[in-house]
């Protein structure tokens, strides 16, 4: 069965550092997203990506974050300065379409930051 | 009002309880509406989408009322598999088919 893959699993940064979290969605879907969450809360959107933009975008992606697709298969998110506050799993998912498919989430990348 | 409101938890119940989840959601646009089940730090999986008909998946039953804007989610029989955090999840087509989420309600199953 095909499925979303993140690397790394587990990312350690200093404060004040970039990060690039990495993702290889479902190799034939089109709409591309991030989400975070934070210990002990729910999950948040951050960005939805669709033919090469950006599509919509959450309060909390600020100008620190930045989403690409590199190539035709990657996926990644982008942090530039990483603050404490910015530690949290943060999953990447992938759809088909919209209106007839739902979300497949990958295993996540759990950020940390000193 | 939280956009995706769910019953507070912890629900601890015996194996082979019947457990019900309620949901509640603001934005009358929203459009397709799913559960979604947790495991610790784990990625959301997908339980079951829910319709206004109410469907079912073996044990599990989901029911949408649009007018109300109220999702539901029984579990009949549980398992001690059954324990996880439930999810209670729109999508909003309109919105670049953005996922919003509820703060999920944690269901632990007793032997």
């Amino acid at each position: 069965e095909p499925e979303v893959t993140q690397t790394p699993s587990h990312q350690v940064t200093q404060m004040g550092q970039e990060v690039i979290l990495r993702c290889v969605p479902i190799s034939n879907h089109l709409y591309f997203y991030w989400y975070r969450q934070i210990l002990g809360q729910k999950v948040e959107f951050l960005v939805s990506f669709y033919n090469n933009e950006i599509s919509e975008k959450s309060e909390i992606f600020d100008d620190q974050f930045s989403v690409e697709r590199p190539d035709g298969s990657n996926f990644t998110l982008k942090i530039r300065s990483t603050k404490l506050e910015d530690s949290a799993m943060y999953f990447c998912a992938s759809r088909d379409r919209i209106r007839t498919d739902t979300q497949y989430f990958g295993p996540g990348t759990r950020l940390t930051v000193l | 009002r939280k956009e995706v409101e769910q019953d507070p938890g912890p629900f601890n119940v015996p194996e082979g309880a019947t457990v019900a989840f309620n949901c509640t959601y603001s934005n009358s646009a929203s459009q397709s509406f799913f559960w979604y089940r947790q495991d610790c730090r784990k990625e959301p999986k997908l339980l079951m989408s829910v319709y206004s008909s109410g469907n079912e998946d073996g044990r599990f039953t989901a029911q949408l009322n649009r007018a109300s804007q109220y999702i539901s989610l029984l579990i009949r029989d549980s398992k001690l598999s059954d324990s996880a955090t439930y999810l209670c999840v729109v999508d909003l087509y309109n919105q670049g088919g953005k996922l919003i989420f509820g703060q999920g309600t944690e269901l632990s199953v007793k032997p």
